[in-house]
């Protein structure tokens, strides 16, 4: 069965460094999403993303942040100076193309843990 | 705006015992719902879902009807495994395409 991948699986860097979280989507889909789950707490959407151009982000994800689909199967979440409270698991999820408002099912990564020193 | 409001955990159960984890949602509109099950080391899976009023979702054992008179998915089954032991959490869909989560219930089944 197609899975969501992400890479790494766990990635420690220092505060102020740039970071770039990877994922492959599954491979017919074309919604694309960020979401994250800062420890012990509930999971947020961070930003959808839909031919080419970002749809939908929440007000976590400022001008740090930035998503990109490179080649046609990476979809990447870039943080250019990371900073303490950035430390979290990072999921990406992608759906098939569908009707919007949600009814159809995403699917979600196995997550990337992100520790910032 | 829209949330999702979940029973705290752990629920602590032994296997063969009823589950139920309860989920009431506040949204605009016609939401969908969804609950999704987290393993340990694993990424986020759908269980099971439902997209208008009165729809019962299931899977693996697991139930939820979509109950718009009292906003609520509530999660059932009729008798857990050591298996099901995981994080579940109940989310919502409304008009725009993000998913809103509850905070998670982690479930723990004792043999």
């Amino acid at each position: 069965e197609p899975e969501v991948t992400q890479t790494p699986s766990h990635q420690v860097t220092q505060m102020g460094q740039e970071v770039i979280l990877r994922c492959v989507p599954i491979s017919n889909h074309l919604y694309f999403y960020w979401y994250r789950q800062i420890l012990g707490q509930k999971v947020e959407f961070l930003v959808s993303f839909y031919n080419n151009e970002i749809s939908e982000k929440s007000e976590i994800f400022d001008d740090q942040f930035s998503v990109e689909r490179p080649d046609g199967s990476n979809f990447t979440l870039k943080i250019r100076s990371t900073k303490l409270e950035d430390s979290a698991m990072y999921f990406c999820a992608s759906r098939p193309w569908g009707l919007a408002g949600g009814t159809d099912t995403q699917y979600f990564g196995p997550g990337t843990r992100l520790t910032v020193l | 705006g829209d949330s999702v409001t979940q029973m705290e955990g752990p629920v602590t159960l032994s296997e063969e015992a009823f589950l139920t984890i309860n989920c009431t949602y506040t949204a605009t509109g016609y939401p969908s719902l969804f609950w999704y099950v987290q393993y340990p080391g694993e990424g986020l899976q759908l269980l099971l879902k439902a997209t208008k009023a009165d729809d019962k979702g299931s899977n693996k054992g697991f139930e939820a009807t979509y109950r718009k008179e009292t906003t609520s998915f509530h999660l059932e089954k009729g008798s857990v495994q050591v298996s099901d032991s995981a994080v579940y959490f109940c989310a919502l869909s409304s008009n725009t395409d993000k998913l809103i989560f509850g905070t998670g219930t982690r479930l723990q089944v004792f043999p």
